[in-house]
């Protein structure tokens, strides 16, 4: 089971860009990495997936180096709307069962 | 198109009694998951249906919890005793069916049951 390591917390401020790193030194090679979102008393959201390079999509970016041991979740100039918990997922349909883990609580202050 | 439905939205019980959840996944969606999402901590899969069929339940604490997904469609979980430990919110999200060996495709989460067990 691939396990996933983020940082708790992170803030930020309006119009800027964020970056939150995950790592999964044990990621499988059928695995994928899966983002998804959660605002309070709502469930998570779907943000974006990739296997490897660079996947972009309207909300954000995902960087995914060669080794695939780690991933970045890029959101270009947040707003406040975007104070939420980031969770970052790895696994596949083949047995490797998704798993939330902590997750990265981002602040965004005015 | 109708997002995922849960009901109830809140409930609240005394510990020993049962209680059960509701929820209808998105038309078309073959696949039904149930998470336990205790405050602070991210969502915990208790069990993964594929049409009515149980796909993983190795999370489910089965003497206490069960579920099921009647003519692959709506599914019920239920607590029988609850504990208090059982507080929680209890998420319902579906997907449509994914091919083996490839990503999970994108679960629709409901919005919860927030559980309190006095």
């Amino acid at each position: 089971l691939a396990k996933t390591t983020q940082p708790i917390s992170m803030d930020s401020y309006e119009g800027q860009e964020v970056n939150i790193t995950c790592s999964h030194n044990n990621i499988a090679t059928n695995d994928y990495i899966t983002w998804y979102q959660q605002f309070p008393s709502q469930g998570p959201r779907f943000i974006i997936q990739g296997y490897k390079t660079k996947v972009t999509n309207e909300v954000a970016s995902l960087f995914i180096p060669a080794d695939r041991k780690s991933s970045t979740l890029s959101l270009p100039r947040v707003s406040l709307s975007d104070t939420a918990v980031y969770y970052c997922l790895v696994g596949n349909n083949a047995g490797n069962m998704l798993t939330f883990g902590g997750g990265t609580r981002l602040m965004v202050k005015p | 198109e109708a997002g995922v439905a849960q009901s109830p939205r809140y409930k609240i019980i005394e510990k020993r009694q049962s209680v059960a959840f509701w929820c209808n996944p998105i038309s078309g969606h073959a696949t039904l998951y149930w998470y336990q999402q205790i405050l602070g901590q991210g969502p915990k899969l208790l069990i993964q249906f594929q049409n009515n069929g149980v796909v993983d339940d190795s999370q489910l604490p089965k003497d206490r919890f069960s579920a099921e997904r009647l003519k692959g469609v709506d599914s019920t979980l239920k607590i029988q005793p609850a504990k208090l430990e059982d507080s929680a919110v209890y998420l319902c999200a579906s997907s449509l069916v994914v091919a083996s060996g490839g990503p999970y495709n994108e679960q629709f989460f409901g919005p919860g049951t927030r559980l309190t067990v006095l």
